[in-house]
């Protein structure tokens, strides 16, 4: 069956870098394209970037672009979020989930929770 | 971007009876591209309805998708104990991709 494991979340200050790694078994991981999608505490989903299949494109929210990179290793089955220059409002619990049919995603992991605080 | 505007914020109903969830979008989305979600506290959110109106693998017929253009509906029939959580609409026809703020259907 498909699971989706994130990892690399932490307490991290203002300013700082983090990244988080997703893990991915149970389906053609290099046939799909993967999706970072985040709740902040008390607040609905919000969609965060979007890599295609081969890795050769990436689409990003507003509010992190420029700061958040997406990436992926199809030989390890792994997606990746590069995230710099992070803020407070960049808390919250962030999912890898798989993509289907151009855009909403599927699949989801369970997620790993990012706190950013002084 | 798109911004999509999901009513009621919540909806207060009892086993056995519908619920009509909304999600109106700033402009049109493009091909339809609207997908409805159910999210319980602690667990991975589960795609429902895709392209407005297809259900996802494994979803029950109790729950279906209609509208197009700027107005969308998640129509869920005979509510059972499980169904009361909180759903989003999400836009993916156009980038940046968007949720609505969610509708929380309780007891």
């Amino acid at each position: 069956q498909v699971v989706l494991v994130e990892s690399g979340g932490g307490l991290v200050q203002p300013g700082k870098s983090l990244r988080l790694s997703c893990a991915a078994s149970g389906f053609g991981f290099n046939g799909y394209g993967m999706h970072w999608v985040r709740q902040a505490p008390g607040k609905g989903l919000e969609w965060v970037a979007f890599v295609w299949n081969d890795g050769s494109k990436a689409y990003y929210a507003n509010l992190v672009r420029g700061r958040f990179t997406i990436a992926r290793d199809n030989s390890n089955n792994t997606l990746y979020l590069q995230m710099n220059n992070l803020r407070v409002d960049d808390t919250a619990i962030y999912y890898c989930a798989r993509d289907f049919d151009g855009g909403a995603p599927d699949y989801w992991g369970q997620g790993t929770l990012v706190t950013v605080s002084p | 971007e798109i911004v999509l505007t999901q009513s009621p914020g919540t909806l207060s109903l009892s086993p056995g009876e519908r619920a009509s969830l909304s999600c109106r979008a700033s402009q049109t989305v493009s091909k339809n591209y609207l997908a409805w979600y159910q999210h319980k506290p602690g667990q991975a959110p589960r795609l429902l309805i895709y392209g407005a109106s297809s259900r996802a693998t494994g979803i029950p017929d109790r729950f279906s998708g209609s509208g197009f253009g700027t107005d969308f509906t998640l129509t869920i029939n005979r509510l059972e104990p499980g169904d009361f959580a909180v759903y989003y609409c999400q836009q993916y026809g156009k980038s940046p991709w968007t949720f609505g703020q969610g509708t929380k259907v309780e007891i």
